[in-house]
This record gives C-alpha cells, sequence and structure tokens, in this order.
C-alpha cells in the first residue's frame, strides 16, 4: 500500500536557526497536506498542496510540493519557541483517507 | 464552542474491561474518523463514517467497535482491553467524502489518553 515516509525524526534547533522537514510518497500524490501537533495537544492544519511544483508561504512557514507530486518540505526561517511540537505530512489514498507520515519532533532551544 | 470534543480526556483501566469514548463534532461535517497515535507519535486511521455509513476500517481487532447514531457522533467502544492499547485516540472530522481521490481539511478533537494498566 502506499507510504508515506518523513525525515528526519528528531530535530534540536537553537532559536533563530532554520529547519526543514522532507516527506516522500511511494506513489503519486494527488495533494498534500501538512500539520503541527503541539505537546500534549492535537494535529493542527497548516495547508494543504495540490499543484506541482507548489509552493506557499505562511509567514517563516515555505511548503513546497515536487514536480512529480512525490515528496514535499516544509522549511522555518529563524525557528521561535513557539514552533515547538510534531509535524507532519499526510498524503490521500482513497475518499478521505490521510496516510500520515511518522512526523518530524522539533525542539527549540533558547 | 469546541468544534471536535471527546469524553473522557483521560481513561486509565485495566486489562480485561470494556470502555467507551465518545466524540461529537458542531461543524456540520459528513465524515468523522477514529485514529491511535501510539508512544512513537504516529498517528494511524482506524475507522471513518460518512453519514453515519462505514467506509474506512483498517485492520483493526474486532475487540473495537465504532458506532455512528448521526452524523456529529463517532462513538469508539472497546472490548477486554489489552495492553497494547494504550496510546491517544483522536477522533477527527472532515467537511465531505471526495470520491475523485482528493481530500478535505481534517479538524481533530483534543485526544483521549487511553492507558491499560
Amino acid at each position: 500500500g502506499q507510504q508515506v515516509m518523513q525525515i528526519p525524526q528528531y530535530q534540536h534547533v537553537q532559536e533563530g536557526e532554520d529547519f526543514t522537514t522532507y516527506c516522500n510518497s511511494s506513489t503519486t500524490l494527488s495533494n498534500i497536506q501538512w500539520y503541527k501537533q503541539r505537546p500534549g495537544g492535537h494535529p493542527v492544519f497548516l495547508i494543504q498542496l495540490v499543484k506541482s511544483g507548489e509552493v506557499k508561504k505562511q509567514k517563516r512557514l515555505t511548503f513546497q510540493f515536487g514536480e512529480a507530486k512525490k515528496n514535499s518540505s516544509l522549511h522555518i526561517t529563524a525557528t521561535q519557541t513557539t514552533d515547538v511540537g510534531t509535524y507532519f505530512c499526510a498524503g490521500p489514498q482513497y475518499g478521505n483517507k490521510l496516510v500520515f507520515g511518522a512526523g518530524t519532533i522539533l525542539r527549540v532551544k533558547s | 464552542d469546541t468544534a471536535v470534543s471527546q469524553t473522557p480526556k483521560y481513561l486509565v483501566t485495566q486489562m480485561g474491561n470494556d470502555k467507551s469514548i465518545k466524540c461529537e463534532q458542531n461543524l456540520g461535517h459528513d465524515t468523522m474518523y477514529w485514529y491511535k497515535q501510539d508512544s512513537k507519535k504516529f498517528l494511524k486511521i482506524m475507522f471513518s463514517y460518512n453519514n453515519k455509513e462505514l467506509i474506512i476500517n483498517e485492520t483493526v481487532p474486532n475487540r473495537f467497535s465504532p458506532k455512528s447514531p448521526d452524523k456529529a457522533h463517532l462513538n469508539l467502544h472497546i472490548n477486554s482491553l489489552e495492553l497494547g492499547d494504550s496510546a491517544v485516540y483522536f477522533c477527527a472530522s472532515s467537511p465531505r467524502v471526495n470520491l475523485a481521490g482528493g481530500s478535505n481539511e481534517q479538524f481533530f478533537g483534543p485526544g483521549t489518553r487511553l492507558t491499560v494498566l
């Protein structure tokens, strides 16, 4: 079945450093979603990318969807302590079923 | 004014017991889900209902039985609890099933932390 792989598993950065998490799918995706889960919280939708090569920005967050629509990345510029949490990518399989990546846990040292 | 709510927030119980978790959404969504998140944060879908009809049933032991009395509610009953059932269970909802293979944003509840002793 479809697999969505995400790396790295953990990332510890100094506040102000940049952070990137990468997502790769074993199959072509019609779209990809990104979610953020704060420690002790629940996943919260960040964004959906649909078009090949699409790039979207939300303040310090930049999301990219690969040309082949099999990979995606989330880049955070100048991390802040409020960025801590687990970032998940998720790709649709059928219907509204989402297959989630394993997540990247981000810790920010101030 | 919670969009997706779950009860209880915490559940501690003994092996072999039967327990239920309730979920309600006030977003008017057609589709609801149950996810299990293990200690390594891996998020795996268990079930999905669209308008009270079961549409996704992953490889889940039949000790787990979802029930959707109406499209705003999706409950999860677990029989004969085992140690491996300890996890955080999230309910979620989304606007509609997109049969063309696309997907819609999912709204998650706060989670129920289940601990089986």
